[in-house]
């Protein structure tokens, strides 16, 4: 299958700060990524589609200015959860379909931890 | 209209046998239906995958089964192993929004004893 990287693996903060989660496509080229969020024994929430080259499409109440993505290349989608708090502690996980099939490949997830 | 339905939410299996989750869905544009297997701490992965066009699909000792009119699809696992304990969660997607969204199921924690 098809390689998904995320990095950091795992980040622990300070209330208040910034946090950038990277999530990148190893062996294809993704015009489109997505990120959800999954809480501890819970299904995953899309937060958003990533869009290279233009703007990322959000959910129905996901935050655009508290959690930014930025999708510059074909292969590297960003994630900032900016001015974070401790309700933001969650795993966060990115996949990218490698065509348009609907065939998702995901990442291993950034478990993010604010303090 | 977008929901999937998954169940069991936990279930228990004893080595060697087989374990079976289900799924439903309500929107007849789906054309993809996955499931992934996702352990603790872990990413999830993709397992195995039907399109309407076939009823049933295996590979290994995973299968999917697939009833169209009934708008549900189950996976079966076959000789059920110790390590086949984790989460798994069946999605759909429609092919026509050019979206590449999936919906996913609600999720399955399935314990299999030694």
């Amino acid at each position: 299958g098809a390689v998904v990287s995320q990095h950091p693996s795992r980040v622990i903060c300070k209330s208040g700060t910034s946090v950038k989660i990277e999530c990148r496509s190893l062996d294809f080229q993704a015009t489109t990524m997505f990120w959800y969020r999954q809480f501890p024994k819970q299904s995953l929430m899309l937060m958003a589609t990533s869009n290279e080259g233009s703007k990322a499409t959000y959910e129905q109440g996901v935050e655009k200015d508290k959690f930014l993505i930025n999708h510059a290349s074909l292969t590297l989608s960003t994630l900032t959860v900016t001015s974070a708090h401790p309700e933001d502690s969650s795993f966060y996980i990115c996949s990218a379909p490698r065509d348009y099939n609907n065939e998702q490949f995901f990442g291993p997830g950034t478990r993010l931890t604010v303090l | 209209q977008q929901q999937v339905k998954q169940s069991p939410q936990s279930l228990i299996v004893q080595k060697g046998g087989i374990s079976i989750i289900n799924c439903a869905y309500e929107n007849t544009a789906f054309d993809y239906f996955p499931w992934y297997q996702q352990f603790p701490g872990k990413g999830p992965a993709l397992l195995i995958a039907i399109r309407p066009d076939v009823s049933e699909k295996k590979e290994g000792r995973f299968t999917i089964s697939f009833n169209k009119s009934a708008k549900q699809f189950s996976l079966h696992i076959m000789d059920s192993q110790p390590g086949d304990s984790a989460t798994y969660f069946c999605a759909a997607g429609d092919g026509s929004s050019n979206t590449g969204k999936l919906i996913f199921g609600q999720g399955t924690t399935l314990q299999v004893k030694p």
